[in-house]
């Protein structure tokens, strides 16, 4: 799993409470990404980061937002969640910036919004 | 519009048969192309990627695509499939976006059942 771990690993949560979900990496890569993953829709890019306090948006950020503090760490919150973001999330890194470098995905968290 | 297309959500070989699970692309500019498995309750897995060259790529597991040019595609081949590739596929392709950045597009997935 490159060296990536995310937490928890499964949670269940009620409509309107804040949810963060947390994304760490050992190897000091520079790229982390978040999508989402959902039957018929496959992965979908909800935000992604290029360095410290450096991220933008990707496909589907609306009701989410990421901060990135220090290297190894990634985190998404859902500020309010809505049952919409019943999914599982994962995290993902690339070791170079660039569309021809491959991303290595974390073992996901799968977030049950009642 | 850029797009991935994994014309089937299932294949099913038997043991020891040679699979194909397909994928068709449009995207602008050259295409940067990729493989990812996904077993069960884990993460996506890298499997191969063309990037330029040799149309016939090989990656992980016994696998190898072919990138075809004039069809758009890039076709994920195992010559003798076993029961543990049983999983997931995802093709995704590296297009060109507003400001010549480049985001992954993903297909679908295709589920392969291999059965003994």
């Amino acid at each position: 799993d490159a060296g990536i771990t995310q937490s928890p690993r499964h949670k269940v949560t009620e409509t309107g409470t804040p949810v963060t979900l947390r994304c760490h990496q050992t190897e000091n890569h520079r790229y982390m990404y978040w999508y989402r993953q959902d039957p018929g829709h496959g992965l979908r890019l909800i935000h992604y980061s290029y360095g410290v306090k450096d991220t933008d948006k990707g496909e589907v950020s609306d009701g989410y937002s990421v901060s990135r503090s220090k290297t190894e760490d990634f985190l998404l919150t859902l500020e309010s969640a809505t049952s919409s973001q019943t999914s599982v999330y994962f995290c993902a890194i690339s070791t170079r910036q660039g569309g021809e470098y491959e991303q290595y995905f974390g073992p996901g968290t799968r977030l049950t919004v009642t | 519009a850029q797009s991935v297309a994994q014309p089937e959500d299932q294949v099913n070989v038997a043991e020891g048969n040679p699979l194909t699970v397909k994928c068709t692309y449009s995207v602008s500019g050259n295409p940067y192309l990729f493989w990812y498995v996904q077993y069960p309750n884990r993460g996506l897995q890298f499997l191969l990627k063309y990037i330029t060259g040799d149309n016939l790529v090989k990656g992980s597991y016994g696998f190898e695509a072919e990138f075809n040019k004039s069809q758009t595609s890039f076709h994920l081949k195992k010559p003798s499939a076993l029961v543990s590739d049983s999983a997931l596929y995802f093709c995704a392709v590296s297009g060109v976006n507003a400001g010549n950045n480049r985001k992954l597009i993903w297909g679908l997935g295709t589920s392969l059942a291999v059965n003994p």
